[in-house]
């Protein structure tokens, strides 16, 4: 079956960065694509951007350009998602979903991870 | 950035109920529109796709309908199961964006 898996709790300090990761299985890794989601303590969902499991081709929110990395390991199917500079607005559980392969297929995550808790405070 | 605005922000009812909630985009999203459940302290689960289209396993007592700024999820016949939050996403443009959330209770 489809499986996400993702790294656990992290808390960390303002300024700092963090490095999520998530390891996929039960389907053609390079055959879709990851969306990352994330959800502050009792808000909404926000999109911060996709990669293609295919090439690496990253397509990043506005709003997270030049503070997020996303990357994709294909020899371990495993994503990662890296964001730089925290900050206390910062603090939520990220989520990665299997998603379509090339930008204009994705935004349809079908399948999530269990989320990880990302802390920031001083 | 595509504005996506759901309707009611919390709703009440009973099982056996049919309950409707509505989601407006900022502008028109055509048909690219999709709807998820998320339970507390899970995961969003995807419910339907492209307005209309069951995920695989998704019960047929979910339906959802609309294109362009309005759309709509219906849920007939309230199970127990099915009270938690939904959320629309549009996926016309990036940023894919999502409405604020419904919460169904009991």
């Amino acid at each position: 079956q489809v499986l996400l898996v993702q790294s656990g709790a992290e808390m960390k300090q303002p300024g700092a960065s963090v490095k999520v990761s998530c390891k996929a299985s039960g389907y053609a890794f390079v055959s879709y694509g990851v969306s990352w989601v994330r959800q502050a303590p009792g808000q909404g969902l926000q999109w911060l951007g996709w990669i293609s499991g295919f090439n690496a081709n990253t397509n990043y929110a506005q709003k997270f350009q030049g503070r997020v990395v996303m990357t994709a390991d294909r020899s371990t199917n495993t994503l990662f998602m890296e964001l730089r500079s925290l900050t206390s607005d910062d603090t939520a559980v990220y989520y990665c979903a299997r998603d379509g392969v090339g930008i204009a297929a994705a935004g349809k995550p079908d399948y999530w991870g269990q989320g990880t808790l990302v802390s920031v405070s001083s | 950035d595509i504005q996506m605005t759901q309707s009611p922000s919390s709703l009440s009812a009973s099982v056996g109920d049919r309950v409707t909630i509505t989601c407006r985009a900022s502008r028109s999203v055509h048909t690219s529109l999709n709807w998820f459940q998320q339970k507390p302290g899970k995961a969003p689960t995807l419910l339907i796709y492209d307005v209309s289209t069951l995920h695989g396993g998704v019960p047929s007592r979910f339906s959802g309908s609309g294109s362009g700024t309005e759309f709509t999820l219906t849920i007939n016949s309230l199970q127990p199961e099915d009270f938690a939050s939904y959320y629309c996403q549009q996926r016309y443009n990036t940023p894919f964006t999502f409405g604020q959330g419904t919460k169904l209770e009991i």
